[in-house]
């Protein structure tokens, strides 16, 4: 069965930086793009962006661009979402889920709670 | 790159029906075929029950229905039970570079 394992809970100061893991199991890893999906405390949500594990293509959305860098491993079939410069606003739950470019993600990591404070 | 807009909350009575709306506009919602909702429950990661505005993934009661028309897609849960109680979010395609696909701002479903 597809599954989407993703590292711990992290607490970093402003200014930071944070590397969040996501490791598939139970389908082709290069078959698929993993995407990432955050999520503010009560809040909606938002769109980060995806990685091709095919040919490692990416792309971000407006906002996280210049702060944000996704990349794979296929060797371990895991990938990963750095985000630079954190701020207290990036302080949410981060998700990454299998996606193919014409369909919308399917499976879904755990999530990751990234706590941004001083 | 404005979140897709959903009602803040809907409520129905165990049994009957409700409708989730969700208003985009022609470059995402009305311009493709390929808009998705999500399930979540607190504390849980989201799941996809709908798919390509009405297709349901294997597993998803049929009570759950998709369709859309124009800028404007919708969710009908029908036969309303307790475990429906959850958020539910639309997402749709949007096609560009820097906005592959947008979220809906999120509805909450209260079953009474």
């Amino acid at each position: 069965q597809v599954q989407l394992v993703q590292s711990g809970a992290e607490v970093k100061k402003p200014g930071a930086s944070v590397k969040v893991s996501c490791k598939a199991s139970g389908y082709t890893f290069t078959s698929y793009g993993i995407s990432w999906v955050r999520q503010a405390p009560g809040q909606g949500l938002e769109w980060m962006g995806w990685i091709s594990a095919y040919n490692g293509n990416t792309n971000y959305a407006q906002k996280l661009q210049g702060r944000v860098t996704m990349t794979t491993d296929t060797s371990t079939s895991t990938a990963y979402m750095e985000l630079r410069s954190l701020r207290s606003d990036d302080t949410a739950v981060y998700y990454c889920a299998r996606i193919h470019p014409l369909s919308p993600p399917d499976y879904w990591g755990q999530g990751t709670l990234v706590t941004v404070s001083s | 790159q404005s979140a897709l807009t959903q009602p803040r909350s809907v409520s129905g009575s165990p049994g009957q029906s409700v409708t989730i709306s969700c208003t985009g506009t022609s470059s995402d919602v009305g311009g493709y075929n390929y808009v998705s909702w999500y399930q979540q429950h607190p504390g849980k990661a989201p799941k996809l029950m709908i798919y390509d505005v009405s297709k349901r993934p294997s597993g998803v009661p049929d009570r759950f229905s998709g369709s859309k028309s124009g800028n404007t897609a919708s969710l009908t849960i029908s036969g309303l039970q307790a475990e429906d109680e959850a958020d539910y979010y639309c997402c749709s395609y949007a096609g560009s570079y820097t906005r592959l696909y947008v979220f809906g701002t999120g509805t909450k479903v209260t079953v009474l």
